[in-house]
């Protein structure tokens, strides 16, 4: 049972448009969720997380929006850039995983000049 | 520069012998951990260790083992019992102070392809 899901593997937006990135979790455990960007054949790169105590946070172009109801979050990037093209990986953890990261399958988001 | 350097970049293997993946860090994190990447998949747990001389088992730890005996270096060991080898590995660590809330570092990866 896959605990943390992204449901698009791929995403495609103009530049300057909007990016909107979704992940479904379904532990109720989980009260801390962070957002990792990946290009190939490199690590993932901490991009912006969100407590479960908030339902929004916001760094530069980047909104991480939480509905705890619906256990569901969103990344939106505005304006998205031609450099934000990448794979996007949502990660979920909780007090009562011993620290451990639960990680989506990851959408491949695709911004076109 | 603090980080987690991992080698070899590319491994090739033969079936049937093991091989050795190398992860050492130097931003005096606590806790390490392996992650497998499959193509179109996410990042799966294969072990972890919150401090030196103890890890324990993630999701999928069968066919793999490591070692912890210095806080830096966190070896994982890719044995011949593990049925599906070829995959991307990564290597994290996080800081103890931010046992889970904190984020993780990775590594750049080691490719292992068995032939």
């Amino acid at each position: 049972d896959q605990q943390v899901k992204q449901n698009s593997p791929s995403l495609s937006v103009q530049e300057g448009r909007i990016s909107i990135l979704n992940c479904d979790y379904t532990n109720s455990m989980f009260d801390y969720f962070l957002w990792y960007k990946k290009y190939p054949a490199e690590g993932p790169t901490f991009l912006i997380s969100i407590s479960s105590i908030k339902d929004k946070n916001e760094d530069g172009r980047f909104t991480v929006f939480l509905n705890k109801s619906a256990k569901h979050l969103s990344l939106h990037i505005v304006p998205s850039q031609p450099g934000d093209s990448a794979v996007y990986f949502c990660a979920a953890s909780g007090r009562t995983n011993a620290g451990k990261s639960t990680f989506g399958d990851g959408t491949t988001l695709t911004v076109k000049p | 520069d603090g980080g987690i350097t991992q080698s070899p970049k590319y491994l090739f293997r033969k079936e049937g012998q093991n091989v050795t993946l190398s992860c050492e860090q130097n931003l005096n994190h606590d806790a390490m951990y392996w992650y497998r990447q499959d193509p179109g998949q996410g990042l799966r747990l294969i072990y972890y260790s919150q401090i030196v001389n103890d890890f324990q088992k993630g999701d999928i730890a069968e066919g793999y083992s490591v070692s912890r005996e210095k806080k830096e270096s966190f070896p994982l060991t890719v044995t011949s019992a593990q049925k599906n080898p070829t995959a991307f590995y990564l290597c994290a660590s996080r800081s103890r102070g931010n046992y889970y809330t904190g984020e993780l570092f990775f590594g750049e990866g080691s490719r292992l392809t068995v032939l």
